[in-house]
């Protein structure tokens, strides 16, 4: 079982609505991340945090807005999205951001439509 | 350049046959991690196995081994014994390990295995 846990599982947004993602971990880890998977794209980093700062921007969007309030939480807050932003948003978790020994452990998911 | 290849998008094998994933990188770091993923069709992804630059072993974890070829830079995953449960999407994924600066984990495009019964 899982100890990254995501919700909604799935969301249908209009491009004028606001909506939050939330991810919640149970692991005790200091680094979470925020990844946007499209069809047929490799896994695309979009924020990472490490003990609630953000270390990582790549470039995303100002209509996607993180908050990590603290070290087991992450929010992604929507606004104003296009369609082209419709994907899996993958959240995940690491022990910490250093070493090639620490694996990411991930979320279920929010499969995301924007109408 | 991309840093993690996966020259197979798609795969078909039978049940109960070996399967092998190719996965090649490309980094310049000495200390750096090989990571497989699983993602079935429900969305979660599921790590696998590990492999440390520095490990001399191939790393095993049940019916999945790792077949690390330092040298021509590849990571392979062999599934022995494929269950139609092993279908899903596979990825390759690469974590540098420089110290002067914070590490991430870069993703292949991942290859989609189909078990066939």
């Amino acid at each position: 079982e899982t100890g990254v846990t995501q919700t909604p599982r799935h969301l249908v947004m209009g491009m004028t609505n606001k909506k939050s993602l939330k991810c919640e971990q149970h692991l005790g880890h200091n680094a979470m991340y925020w990844y946007k998977q499209s069809a047929k794209k490799p896994l695309e980093l979009m924020f990472v945090y490490s003990l609630e700062e953000r270390v990582e921007n790549n470039s995303v969007p100002s209509r996607f807005s993180p908050e990590c309030p603290n070290s087991s939480h992450l929010f992604l807050h929507l606004h104003t999205l296009q369609p082209e932003d419709s994907a899996l948003y993958l959240c995940a978790s690491s022990q910490d951001l250093r070493g090639p020994g620490y694996e990411q452990y991930f979320g279920p998911g929010t499969r995301l439509t924007v109408t | 350049a991309q840093k993690i290849t996966q020259t197979q998008p798609g795969m078909f094998v039978q049940e109960k046959e070996a399967v092998t994933l190719d996965c090649t990188y490309d980094t310049s770091d000495q200390s750096y991690g090989l990571f497989w993923y699983k993602q079935p069709s429900s969305g979660e992804m599921i790590f696998l196995i590990y492999q440390g630059s520095y490990d001399e072993q191939n790393a095993t974890e049940g019916r999945y081994s790792l077949n690390f070829q330092k040298a021509r830079k590849s990571a392979n995953l062999v599934i022995s014994a494929s269950q139609l449960g092993d279908s899903a999407m596979y990825f390759c994924a690469m974590r540098e390990g420089k110290e002067n600066r914070d590490d991430k984990i870069i993703f292949g495009k991942g290859t989609r295995l189909h078990i066939l019964p």
